[in-house]
């Protein structure tokens, strides 16, 4: 599976979007982007995943850029909630394993 | 999303004995699962991955003999952490996706062991 590159920590205004970055040069064509996010001492949350196309939910947008080498994750309205490690993860859908990085440590602010 | 629970959700026990932890799928069939544990400040490490009813395949440095994985059903699968020792105090979850066409993991809420 690529491995993915994010920067340690972000600090985001709260009801400001928060727009985390993740770098995946090593993509391959039938590897998903997936977004985690670990809240202390809890089990992984899932955020969003996409293939090609960007993606919206009701927690988040996934924006990829069209060599699929890079991915932004969109928070539109960070609350103080959304504090947390944010993984980012390349992987083979419903054959792959998710092997988790370090990720992005953001942190909300009031 | 999919909802995995996992029991017990924390666990003290002493060294040289056998702690089991349960993760349930509770509204979809789970095809796979996965165990991972994560030690403090560190990310999760994947432990191993087991398919219903076939032996669980263990990541490269993961003892087979000591973390026995059993997933005997399409909603349950168990981790036994045999002869447990102060060193395999860690938060170890679970996760669990469907069949053909899921492309998505869920993931349990952990379970804290402790081994004095």
């Amino acid at each position: 599976d690529a491995k993915t590159t994010q920067p340690p920590s972000m600090d985001c205004a709260e009801g400001r979007a928060a727009n985390l970055p993740c770098n995946h040069s090593t993509i391959s064509g039938n590897e998903y982007v997936y977004w985690y996010r670990q809240i202390h001492s809890q089990g992984p949350q899932y955020i969003i995943h996409g293939l090609k196309n960007n993606e919206t939910n009701e927690m988040a947008s996934l924006i990829i850029t069209e060599d699929r080498k890079s991915s932004t994750l969109i928070l539109p309205h960070a609350t103080l909630r959304d504090t947390a490690v944010y993984y980012c993860i390349v992987a083979r859908g419903s054959q792959g394993n998710l092997i988790f990085g370090k990720g992005t440590k953001l942190s909300v602010k009031p | 999303g999919a909802v995995v629970s996992q029991h017990p959700s924390r666990v003290i026990c002493k060294s040289g004995t056998s702690v089991k932890i349960e993760c349930r799928s509770l509204d979809f069939q789970a095809t796979t699962m996965f165990w991972y544990r994560q030690f403090p400040k560190q990310s999760l490490m994947l432990m191993a991955t087991s398919n219903e009813g076939s032996k669980a395949t263990y990541e490269q440095g993961v003892e087979k003999d000591k973390f026995l994985i059993n997933h005997a059903s399409l909603t349950l699968s168990t981790l036994t952490v045999t002869s447990a020792h102060p060193e395999d105090s860690s938060f170890y979850i679970c996760s669990a996706r469907g069949g053909a066409g899921w492309d998505t993991q869920y993931f349990g809420p952990g379970t804290r062991l402790t081994v004095l």
